[in-house]
């Protein structure tokens, strides 16, 4: 069975650097099949695509925060890892990673992790 | 960006009983839509991919329909563990991924 499990700190200032990273067990991160992704929710708003990254070092991110992100893979610690830079109150989400699997119509997330709040002040 | 609308945005129901849950979009995606449930606390789960095809281990009272921009998720006979909040994704590869606002279903 697939688990991830973010990690990272609760709390970030503004203008500062949120950085999470992800936990991958009972899979390998090595395999071409999947993509490594991370998703937000904002408080009362609807989840939203962030970005994945791939074995081969293919990136996606999403273009409203293509600036200010970084994903990155870590094969030999089987993580991976989120970096959005000068943050704001607005990416105060909760946030969750998740693998994501490929069909004929495109790529979804089958295994998710819980979840962590990242809380952004000023 | 395609919009994902769901409903109801709430739907009670008692165990035994069945559910179904709506996923419109403002395009065309074919079968580019999955199901997933979220419990609080929980890591949320992949139920329908492709519209209608369960992932492996969910059973078959769960069963998804629809293509092109109308999808359904039905659940019948209502377990406990089933009550929770529902989202369905639309992941079709010309377009970015977007989420419906979710569904909770609750213990009438």
């Amino acid at each position: 069975q697939v688990q991830l499990q973010e990690s990272g700190p609760a709390l970030v200032k503004t203008s500062e650097t949120l950085s999470l990273s992800c936990s991958v067990s009972g899979g390998s991160v090595r395999s071409g099949y999947f993509y490594w992704s991370w998703f937000r929710q904002p408080p009362g708003r609807t989840l939203e695509f962030i970005g994945s990254v791939s074995v081969n070092g293919n990136t996606n991110y999403s273009p409203s925060l293509r600036s200010r992100v970084t994903i990155s893979l870590d094969t030999t610690q089987t993580l991976f890892s989120l970096r959005l830079t000068s943050a704001t109150t607005a990416d105060t989400a909760v946030y969750y990673c998740a693998r994501q699997r490929g069909d004929t119509f495109g790529s979804y997330p089958d295994y998710w992790g819980q979840g962590t709040l990242v809380t952004v002040f000023s | 960006e395609i919009v994902v609308t769901q409903s109801p945005a709430t739907l009670s129901v008692s165990p035994g009983g069945s559910a179904t849950l709506s996923c419109r979009t403002t395009q065309f995606i074919s079968r580019a839509l999955a199901w997933y449930q979220h419990r609080t606390g929980q890591a949320p789960r992949l139920l329908i991919y492709a519209a209608d095809t369960r992932a492996a281990g969910v059973p078959p009272r769960f069963s998804g329909s629809g293509s092109g921009t109308a999808f359904t998720l039905s659940i019948s006979n209502l377990q406990p563990d089933d009550f929770g909040v529902y989202f369905c994704l639309q992941y079709e590869k010309y377009f970015p991924s977007t989420f419906g606002q979710g569904t909770k279903l609750e213990i009438k």
